[in-house]
């Protein structure tokens, strides 16, 4: 079936570093892609999305953008700060039900 | 804009006990879900509602769990009886069409002792 796999955190970098984390996805059809984030003490929060291949998804400093040669969607940011920390959650639409699949997440940790 | 609403925030209870938790997704969206989120792994959907018909229970725990959407509003998730292994956060989302944007809620963490 359908799955995300996202590096293992904690991913700790001083502020002002810049951010990678990556995600590669296994699919069949044309599943939508996103990245969810999870600050201390809220719920998932959308981060991003790209519906199609060679899509950037963007918001907040963050990019992603759907690789379909490589099945991959890394985050990237070029300057972190202290309240990017949080877990960062890959995810993918299928493309026939929508239904959401998860990455098992990665924690950012940045350091003043 | 209210977002989604779950509660209670917390539930402790031990083994073989029943539990009930409470989703009120946001209003005029018509897909709820639930999803169980275990300690470090990402979040598994359990069911997914549209309007107060069933769309996706495909991993949902059966002869323990139970979930209903009456009126197509709000939604109750009941686990009976309780295992040490439903231990986790079980959240709620709603989402309006085309469903690709889902409004999740703080979620319940339930242990079980």
């Amino acid at each position: 079936g359908d799955s995300v796999t996202q590096m293992e955190g904690p991913v700790t970098l001083s502020e002002e570093a810049f951010l990678t984390i990556n995600c590669t996805y296994t699919a069949t059809g044309y599943p939508s892609l996103f990245w969810y984030v999870q600050y201390p003490g809220e719920g998932l929060q959308l981060l991003l999305k790209a519906t199609k291949a060679d899509d950037k998804g963007s918001n907040k400093g963050f990019e992603a953008t759907y690789r379909k040669e490589t099945t991959s969607f890394h985050l990237e940011k070029g300057s972190v700060q202290v309240s990017d920390s949080a877990v960062y959650f890959c995810a993918l639409s299928e493309w026939s039900s929508y239904k959401l699949i998860f990455g098992s997440g990665t924690r950012l940790l940045v350091r003043p | 804009e209210a977002g989604v609403a779950q509660s209670p925030r917390y539930k402790i209870i031990e083994k073989r006990q029943s539990v009930a938790f409470w989703c009120n997704p946001i209003s005029g969206h018509a897909t709820l879900y639930w999803y169980q989120q275990i300690l470090g792994q990402g979040p598994k959907l359990l069911i997914q509602f549209q309007n107060n018909g069933v769309v996706d229970d495909s991993q949902l725990p059966k002869d323990r769990f139970s979930a209903e959407r009456l009126k197509g509003v709000d939604s109750t998730l009941k686990i009976q009886p309780a295992k040490l292994e439903d231990s986790a956060v079980y959240l709620c989302a709603s989402s309006p069409p085309p469903n690709e944007k889902l409004f999740f809620g703080s979620g319940t963490q339930l242990s079980v002792l």
